[in-house]
C-alpha cells in the first residue's frame, strides 16, 4: 500500500541557509501535519493543512513557512537556518482532519 | 504541565511478560487516544486508538481509555524482544459536527521499553 513520502530523506544545510522538504501524502488523503523531533524528545507540531488551506499552526517559527498544493502534497520551507533547527521532520497524513494519521519516513535535517 | 503525561522510562521486561504503559492528559475535552511505537530514528507507526472508555484489544495490544480518570494505557502481552522501542501516546481534541474528532495530534515524551530475552 501506498503510503507517506517524504524528500529528500536526510539534508546537511549550513546556517543561514534555507531548505525545502517535501511531503506526498498517502493517495485521496487530503490533511497534511508538519512535525520536528529533536534527539530524545518528542514530536513537536509545526503545523497543518486540509483542503490546501492552513488548518492548524503550532511552535513552528516565523522563518519557516509551508503550503500545500493542489496536488495535496506539501512543503515545508525553511530560511536563515540555526544549528537548533537539526532534528528529524516527519509529514503525516490523514482524512478529513481527523482518523488515523499515518507518518512518512521523516528528513533528518543537519545545520552544521 | 504538559497536556500529555507518559510514565517515566526506560521500562525493562522479560520475554513473555506484560508491559504496561500509562499516559495521562490535562485536557478534559480530549476525543481521541493513539499509541504510535518509534524505533531509533524512525518514524512513529500507529498501533492502536481509542476514544470510547474502556478496553481495545487488537492482537497482543489492549489499550483502555479511563476518561473520567484522564487516564489511557497500553497492555502488550507476550512481549518480543521486536517490541523494544519508545512507545508514544497522542490525543486529538478537536470534535466536529459530526461527532468525530479532529485536528493536530498532541504528542507525550514517550516511554523507552526494553524487552529483553
Amino acid at each position: 500500500a501506498a503510503g507517506v513520502i517524504q524528500s529528500p530523506r536526510h539534508l546537511i544545510k549550513e546556517k543561514r541557509e534555507t531548505a525545502t522538504l517535501k511531503c506526498y501524502p498517502i493517495p485521496r488523503h487530503d490533511t497534511v501535519y508538519w512535525y520536528q523531533q529533536g534527539p530524545g524528545q518528542d514530536p513537536q507540531f509545526l503545523i497543518s493543512f486540509y483542503e490546501k488551506m492552513q488548518s492548524d499552526k503550532g511552535s513552528i517559527p516565523d522563518r519557516f513557512s509551508a503550503q500545500q498544493f493542489s496536488d495535496y502534497h506539501s512543503e515545508l520551507n525553511m530560511s536563515s537556518l540555526e544549528l537548533g533547527d537539526s532534528a528529524l521532520y516527519f509529514c503525516a497524513s490523514s482524512v478529513d482532519r481527523g482518523g488515523w494519521a499515518f507518518f512518512g519516513q521523516g528528513t533528518r535535517l543537519t545545520v552544521v | 504541565q504538559k497536556e500529555v503525561e507518559q510514565n517515566s522510562g526506560p521500562l525493562s521486561v522479560p520475554e513473555g511478560a506484560i508491559a504496561s504503559l500509562n499516559c495521562t492528559y490535562s485536557d478534559r475535552g480530549s476525543q481521541s487516544f493513539f499509541w504510535y511505537r518509534q524505533y531509533s530514528g524512525k518514524s512513529p507507526e500507529l498501533i492502536m486508538f481509542i476514544y470510547s472508555n474502556g478496553d481495545k484489544e487488537d492482537g497482543r495490544f489492549t489499550a483502555q481509555l479511563n476518561k473520567a480518570s484522564q487516564y489511557v494505557s497500553l497492555l502488550i502481552r507476550d512481549s518480543q524482544p521486536s517490541d523494544s522501542a519508545t512507545y508514544l501516546c497522542a490525543l486529538r481534541t478537536g470534535l466536529n459536527a459530526g461527532g468525530t474528532s479532529y485536528g493536530k495530534l498532541t504528542f507525550g515524551q514517550g516511554t523507552i521499553l526494553t524487552v529483553h530475552p
